[in-house]
């Protein structure tokens, strides 16, 4: 089986553009995790979602950052207009928790994606 | 306040030295799950172990074993024998009874010299 799947892998963009990344997560997990590693801030949550609803996005840094799950295979975090700051890289990851139940299950990592804003 | 502290930025050893990994965790609830992830150069974050509150029993999987302690809230993690392929980023993660939300340590940067 696949594992969390992330496009682009690189992405090298000018200051002010659109970002769009994407994922697919893992077919039959329901929670799908979308987070950003930099040297400074380590790893943070930024989003996650339950059965395709945003249940806690409070860790998305401004209103330039915005997250969809349109379905239980997909998602996207876009970054809009994007900065320099912004250049990280962006995990996604899925599990199959369950919302309100002992969280005990492992969340399964895809590649990332390798943003530049320049 | 951290949830998850790894003191230890980064640890440098020579093949074949036994090496631990600290981690320490805070929470108020009486149930929880610490989680260990490896992050090798490529990138990827992989899991390598999960415990619950309620099993303090140490762990050993081949050359790695954990020990988990309540009494200090801490979830160490211990390679015996390291080798060049240890050489990555380890991170600590708590998981308290509320859904799947993970709270990351800053990570362990281990080199492994040959």
């Amino acid at each position: 089986d696949a594992g969390v799947i992330q496009s682009p892998r690189h992405e090298v963009t000018e200051m002010g553009q659109e970002v769009t990344l994407r994922c697919k997560p893992i077919s039959g997990h329901n929670s799908l995790f979308w987070y950003r590693q930099t040297m400074m801030r380590g790893l943070e949550l930024l989003i996650y979602f339950n059965n395709n609803v945003p249940i806690d996005d409070s860790g998305m840094p401004e209103d330039r950052f915005s997250a969809k799950m349109p379905n239980a295979s997909f998602s996207t975090l876009k970054i809009q207009p994007s900065e320099p700051r912004d250049s990280a890289v962006y995990f996604c990851a899925s599990s199959d928790a369950v919302l309100g139940a002992p969280s005990y299950n492992e969340q399964f990592f895809g590649p990332g994606t390798r943003l530049t804003v320049l | 306040a951290q949830k998850v502290t790894q003191a230890q930025t980064e640890i440098s050893v020579v093949e074949k030295e036994d090496v631990t990994l600290d981690c320490v965790y805070e929470t108020r609830d009486t149930t929880y799950y610490l989680f260990w992830y490896k992050q090798p150069p490529s990138g990827e974050l992989v899991f390598l172990i999960r415990r619950n509150s309620f099993d303090e029993q140490n762990e050993i999987s081949g050359r790695y074993s954990w020990n988990f302690q309540k009494s200090t809230s801490s979830f160490n993690f211990t390679i015996t024998a390291s080798q060049v392929v240890d050489s990555a980023v380890y991170f600590c993660a708590l998981s308290e009874n509320n859904f799947n939300k993970f709270y990351f340590g800053s990570g362990t940067k281990l080199n492994v010299k040959p």
